[in-house]
């Protein structure tokens, strides 16, 4: 079983849409959980750490249900600019980060 | 916002030659750098953490002797993939942690694809 795992996607929506990507993390000993986008053959960037009380920046809100070891992103009013793989990321505490293989989002005019 | 530099931004070389990788942190002292790799389709796997001054840990799976790992100062480490083979073409990206006041916070290179022919 993968560390971190994601729906590949790709996930077509239209502009203005509201979209939400899951993910799940194996380990339970696991502190620190992000979410990173990555477009095309570019680095990955930090779009926003997730806490246990949810989140909220601008367009995009967090969670974290830690008793089920899952995470979530929401975008809502999707722009032609979100279209990116979103990484879902998690610090075991080893400082090292562990990455999920990604969900492409596809926004479309 | 902190920066990380790589160089060279794509390289390709020839089947058994070196190649060196070099990632630099520009405003800040990187306590510890990270080298990742990533094929295709596929996401970024962590291949090794470096300390300055100290040798590095690979992950499982990793050779170190054909993955050479060097972390001589606060704001340098290098990668030299070693008589490389074309399953060694991937984009390799490091990222770089202060480890100030306790946050670990990751500031990511912009990467290098290698090209091995």
């Amino acid at each position: 079983r993968k560390e971190v795992e994601q729906d590949p996607g790709p996930f077509n929506v239209p502009e203005g849409a509201t979209v939400a990507f899951n993910c799940t993390y194996s380990n339970s000993a696991s502190q620190s959980f992000f979410w990173y986008r990555q477009d095309c053959r570019k680095e990955p960037k930090l779009l926003m750490s997730v806490y246990s009380s949810g989140n909220e920046d601008g367009r995009f809100t967090a969670q974290l249900n830690r008793a089920s070891q899952y995470i979530s992103l929401l975008i809502r009013d999707s722009k032609l600019s979100d279209s990116a793989t979103y990484l879902c990321v998690v610090d075991t505490g080893r400082r090292a980060l562990t990455f999920g293989s990604g969900t492409r989002l596809q926004v479309q005019p | 916002g902190a920066v990380v530099s790589q160089h060279p931004s794509w390289v390709i070389c020839k089947s058994g030659t070196s190649v060196k990788i070099e990632c630099r942190s520009l405003d800040f002292q990187a306590t510890t750098m990270f080298w990742y790799r990533q094929f295709p389709k596929q996401s970024l796997m962590l291949m090794a953490t470096s300390n300055e001054g100290s040798k590095a840990t690979y992950e499982q799976g990793v050779e170190k002797d054909k993955f050479l790992i060097n972390h001589a100062s606060l704001t340098l480490s290098t990668l030299t993939v070693t008589s490389a083979h074309p399953e060694d073409s991937s984009f390799y990206i490091c990222s770089a942690t202060a480890g100030l006041a306790g946050s670990y916070e990751q500031y990511f290179g912009p990467g290098t694809r290698l090209t091995v022919t």
